[in-house]
């Protein structure tokens, strides 16, 4: 049983490009969520989708978009990329109305623009 | 007031040492917190739950004080392999299982 899955796992960009990240959810999870990691801080909370539709979101600019397909992956847009976009991006899979602490993550996408 | 503060640290330690980390949080409806471990760099991964009063699971006890709105981390008889971030985390009162709040993490070292 495959766990959460990402890709790619590093990737460079430059100020001002753009970048999509990917995330398959664990088997059975129909929700994913995706969260920044700056170095040295908390994840922290960017938005979910569950339905193909985001459902919940975090304080994040409108460069931050995402998608949910029908078999429940997902991806993650980041337009118009600055310095400070540079980080670990976690997506966690769960099953919705599921247990809070029933939230699995991916390896991360390790993200750098310079 | 961050809605989740935790002391950065690092903490060194020696193996065999008792330490505890605290985690205080802003939100007074939470119910559920949560200890999550993440080795550097690598995806955070669920420590241990605390609902009630707190949790204890081997070497690693949880405690939960509501009234003062922090929870802390006792790891008792420290191994090298201990050495990692220790995440709080505090899920919002209501809403769905996806967003979590996390704190920034505390880093622990232990050394030989």
């Amino acid at each position: 049983d495959a766990g959460v899955t990402q890709s790619p796992t590093h990737l460079i960009k430059t100020r001002g490009q753009q970048v999509t990240l990917r995330c398959s959810p664990k088997s059975g999870h129909d929700t994913v969520s995706w969260y920044q990691q700056a170095l040295g801080q908390g994840p922290q909370f960017i938005f979910q989708y569950y339905e193909e539709e985001e459902r919940q979101r975090g304080n994040f600019p409108d460069r931050f978009s995402g998608h949910q397909f029908p078999n429940y992956s997902s991806e993650l847009n980041v337009n118009a990329l600055l310095l400070g976009d540079s980080a670990l991006y976690l997506c966690a899979s769960s099953l919705a109305g599921g247990a809070k602490e029933k939230l699995f993550f991916g390896s991360g996408t390790q993200l750098s623009v310079l | 007031r961050k809605e989740v503060e935790q002391d950065p640290g690092p903490f060194n330690v020696p193996e065999g040492a008792t330490v505890a980390f605290n985690c205080t949080y802003s939100n007074s409806a939470s119910q559920s917190f949560f200890w999550y471990r993440q080795d550097c760099r690598k995806e955070p991964k669920l420590l241990m739950s605390v609902y009630s009063s707190g949790n204890e699971d081997g070497r690693f006890t949880a405690q939960l004080n509501r009234a003062s709105q922090y929870i802390s981390l006792l790891i008792r008889d420290s191994k090298l392999s201990d050495s990692a971030t220790y995440l709080c985390v505090v899920p919002p009162p209501s809403g769905n299982t996806g967003k979590l709040i996390f704190g920034q993490g505390t880093t622990l070292q232990v050394k030989p």
